[in-house]
């Protein structure tokens, strides 16, 4: 069965750059979803897409922005990168439509910003 | 607030024997609904099992199980047979329902390690 594919695998950025994060969800998924796990901690909620709309809004900061497009791949867009945004950020999609609405997650983008 | 709370930062057991994850759940909302997810020492997060709050019967998934007890805001992972690769961090999580789609309420995991 196909899975959420994110790419890159692993980037590693400077200070003050950008990076662009991609994510292709499930077929026939309705709803993205971006979070952002720090070292040692749980993932943390950063944006969700349903139906290509923005839906929902976590901690995620001004330097971040996300959209979902047409054939709902979805990118993360991050500026002005600080030491802090070093993570995991993982893409997760669901269908909204089953009972269970499960959030399958990609194998996520290893962020190391030097 | 919805909040998990994992009491477990670390979990030992041997090869073969079953053990117990705990997760407590706060929520003031009558619908919502509980996931485990694994992660290994590479990273990926893995689905493991679901509990909604209007199941009348635990989930069982394979060798994983869920012990639910509503009254008791209380939704632990059972593993049974415990392998090797079950070595790993164990997050639960909770499907906030006031948003369209629900974001996860993760829990600060558990790191279980299986020994031979």
């Amino acid at each position: 069965a196909a899975g959420v594919i994110q790419s890159p695998r692993h980037l590693i950025k400077e200070k003050r750059e950008t990076a662009t994060l991609k994510c292709y969800p499930i077929p026939r998924h309705d709803t993205v979803y971006w979070y952002q796990q720090g070292p040692g901690q749980d993932p943390q909620f950063l944006i969700s897409f349903y139906e290509k709309m923005q839906s929902d809004k976590g901690s995620i900061p001004d330097r971040f922005s996300a959209q979902q497009f047409s054939d709902y791949h979805s990118e993360l867009n991050m500026s002005s990168l600080e030491l802090g945004d070093s993570a995991l950020y993982f893409c997760a999609s669901s269908s909204t439509g089953t009972a269970k609405n499960i959030q399958y997650f990609g194998a996520g983008t290893r962020l190391s910003v030097l | 607030a919805q909040k998990i709370t994992q009491t477990q930062p670390g979990m030992f057991v041997q090869e073969k024997e079953a053990v117990t994850l705990d997760c407590t759940y706060d929520t003031s909302d009558p619908s919502y609904g509980l996931f485990w997810y694994k992660q290994p020492s590479s990273g990926e997060m893995i689905f493991l099992i679901y509990q909604g709050s209007y199941d009348q019967q635990n989930a069982t998934e394979g060798r994983y199980s869920l012990n639910f007890q509503k009254a008791r805001k209380s939704a632990n992972l059972v593993i049974s047979a415990s392998q090797l690769g079950d070595s790993a961090m164990y997050f639960c999580a909770m499907r906030d329902v006031y948003n369209q789609g629900g974001k996860l309420i993760f829990g600060q995991g558990t790191e279980l390690s299986v020994k031979p």
